[in-house]
């Protein structure tokens, strides 16, 4: 299976700490998206990269979220000093730019974020 | 910008009932449109998409087909199964980015 694939599947960590959370797209994607979802809602844009450019960021990403994507292929999104509002699930999705049409969207299966 | 309006949730349907999971949209242009399924504990599933007027969307007995005149995407099964309880999505399309927005979804439960 050569879908999204993110690691860990589930972290719990202490109020405080930072976590790291990797994401690796569909091999020839060249869009990268991470997502927040918490429990009952859709989830939430929070970035994206083509290649290795971070083209844009939401106003959710607070100065203590940052994600990379250093070679363009796969990306990282860590969260300095978390806080009990991070917990939920991150999701990351990967796509194929080109043309005029929207190319879709394929997620990976998150990871469950839980801040004690 | 464009914008989706989704049928909210729960619904309930025995198994075997037929399904219509209602998505009006708006938008300048021709955006295209999706389905996207979430099922318990995992992210999210490309159901179906179509891409422009009169298109249909077609996967694991959904269907959806692109309404210009109505700027409908309505989701439908003719007999839903207990494995097709889920969360459904019809997101909007973000411009340039590709963007995807969400909303709440319609969450479905078939019950035997």
């Amino acid at each position: 299976d050569t879908g999204v694939s993110q690691d860990p599947r589930h972290k719990i960590t202490k109020r405080g700490q930072n976590v790291t959370f990797r994401c690796d797209p569909i091999s020839e994607h060249n869009r990268l998206y991470w997502y927040r979802q918490t429990l009952g809602q859709g989830p939430e844009f929070l970035t994206y990269f083509q290649n290795e450019a971070q083209l844009e960021k939401s106003r959710l990403l607070s100065d203590r979220f940052s994600a990379e994507r250093p070679k363009g292929s796969f990306s990282t999104l860590e969260i300095q000093r978390t806080e009990q509002g991070d917990s939920a699930m991150y999701l990351c999705a990967s796509s194929l730019t080109g043309g005029v049409v929207v190319s879709p969207l394929h997620f990976g299966n998150g990871t469950r974020l839980t801040v004690t | 910008g464009n914008s989706v309006t989704q049928m909210e949730g729960p619904v309930t349907l025995s198994e075997e009932a037929f399904l219509t999971i209602n998505c009006t949209y708006t938008a300048t242009g021709y955006p295209s449109l999706f389905w996207y399924v979430q099922y318990p504990g995992e992210g999210l599933q490309l159901l179906l998409k179509a891409t422009k007027a009169d298109d249909k969307g077609s996967n694991k007995g959904f269907e959806a087909t692109y309404r210009k005149e109505t700027t409908s995407f309505h989701l439908e099964k003719g007999s839903v199964q207990v494995s097709d309880s889920a969360v459904y999505f019809c997101p909007s399309e973000g411009g340039t980015a590709s963007k995807l927005t969400f909303g709440t979804g319609t969450r479905l439960q078939v019950t035997l």
